[in-house]
Formats: structure tokens, sequence, C-alpha cells
């Protein structure tokens, strides 16, 4: 099936670094989601974009959905240790009752305290 | 927010065995449901859309008869994986779709199935 690429696969940084890590795709996507899976877990929900050029924060996540509707973009700021995880960008294409979501590659992200 | 729960957490079975997951949305009403495969290291792939009162959508690529979807109620949903073999060992997760202005997913805690 179809996935969204993901960059960087896999990021190390040390505790209080900022992280960027970005999603992009050769069609337009009308909803980006980021989330976040922890080992042995489903993926929680980090942010959520409805518009195109939208910047929403949640707390130190920041998420922008690109102009062209084809990428987003998720900011992790002064990161701690319990930012390790796998984060995923999802796209969401179809309105109405379908609504299926196409993820990505995946960030794996490791936070040396 | 919503929460979704899946039953097993965890499951081992024999070769040639069915097993069968649920997942329930604890807090709100889902007329649709989704299922996901996750291999190790992988991204989640989904496998069929489940609507209640009527047929599961699969993806291509995807037995039907295989995987068995039953959307029975507005709050559960129940993926039967039949005659399982060794390549059938995955993580399986479940999400529920909740509908109104973030009209968006949320994710079961997922089954780990392993096929001997």
């Amino acid at each position: 099936g179809q996935q969204l690429n993901q960059s960087p696969q896999s990021m190390f940084i040390q505790e209080g670094e900022d992280v960027s890590m970005n999603c992009t795709s050769s069609s337009i996507f009308n909803t980006w989601l980021w989330y976040k899976q922890e080992p042995g877990e489903g993926p929680v929900l980090l942010i959520a974009l409805y518009k195109a050029g939208e910047l929403t924060s949640n707390g130190r996540l920041t998420a922008q959905f690109g102009i062209t509707r084809k990428d987003s973009f998720l900011n992790i700021s002064a990161s701690i240790p319990s930012d390790v995880g796998i984060y995923f960008c999802a796209g969401l294409r179809d309105g109405g009752a379908t609504n299926k979501l196409i993820f990505g590659t995946g960030t794996l992200l490791a936070v040396q305290p | 927010g919503a929460v979704v729960s899946q039953h097993p957490s965890r499951v081992i079975c024999k070769s040639g065995t069915s097993v069968k997951i649920e997942c329930r949305s604890l807090d709100f009403q889902a007329t649709t449901m989704f299922w996901y495969r996750q291999f190790p290291k992988q991204s989640l792939m989904l496998m069929a859309t489940s609507n209640e009162g009527s047929k599961a959508t699969y993806e291509q690529g995807v037995e039907k008869d295989k995987f068995l979807i039953n959307h029975a109620s507005l709050t559960l949903s129940t993926l039967t994986v039949t005659s399982a073999h060794p390549e059938d060992s995955s993580f399986y997760i479940c999400s529920a779709r909740s509908s109104g202005v973030w009209d968006t997913q949320y994710f079961g805690p997922g089954t780990r199935l392993t096929v001997l």
C-alpha cells in the first residue's frame, strides 16, 4: 500500500536539543496528523492539521500543514527523555465515511539524558 | 481524548488455529473502525475498514476469507484470523473514527499475535 515518505528515518539527540522531522507525499492530502508510538503500544495522536498553511502547537510540539498540501513538518523543542518513540505522520485524503489514513514510514527518536 | 481498547493484548497460538481480536470504543460511538497490521520496524498498513452493520472493505492484497471482520455494534469490532500461520504473526492495531469537528481516528493499544 501507499506510504508517505518521512525523514529522517532516525535521530539520536541529547536532552534539551530541538528536533525537526518532515513528511512528504506525491499527492495532496486534506488533513495531516502526527502520531507518536511507543514500543508495544498503539499510536497516540499528537497534532491534527486541517488547513493548508496551518501552524499548530501542542506544548513543546509544533506542526505545520504545507501550503502545497503535499507535506508537513513536526518540531519538538527542548527534547526530554520521555520524547523517545517512533513518530508517524499520516495523511487523510478521502472525506465522508471512509477517511482512510495513509501512514508515513516513521521517524525513530532517541534522546540521551 | 477518546479511548479505544483491544483484547487480548497478547496471544500465542498454534498454526492452523483461529484467533479473535476485539476492538472497543469505550466512551464514544464509532460507525467506522479500521484494522491495521504492523510488522517489526515498519509502519502501520491498513488492512480493512469496518462499518457498523455492513460488510468490511478490504485493502488490496488482504484476504477477506482469512481475516474475518465483524462490526456488530457501534462500540465493537472483531477481527478473526482464521487458520493462522507463522507469517500472520504481527502487531494488529484497530482504530475508531470519532466524527464531528475533530474528525480523526483514535487507536487501540494493539494486539501482539504470535503463531507457532
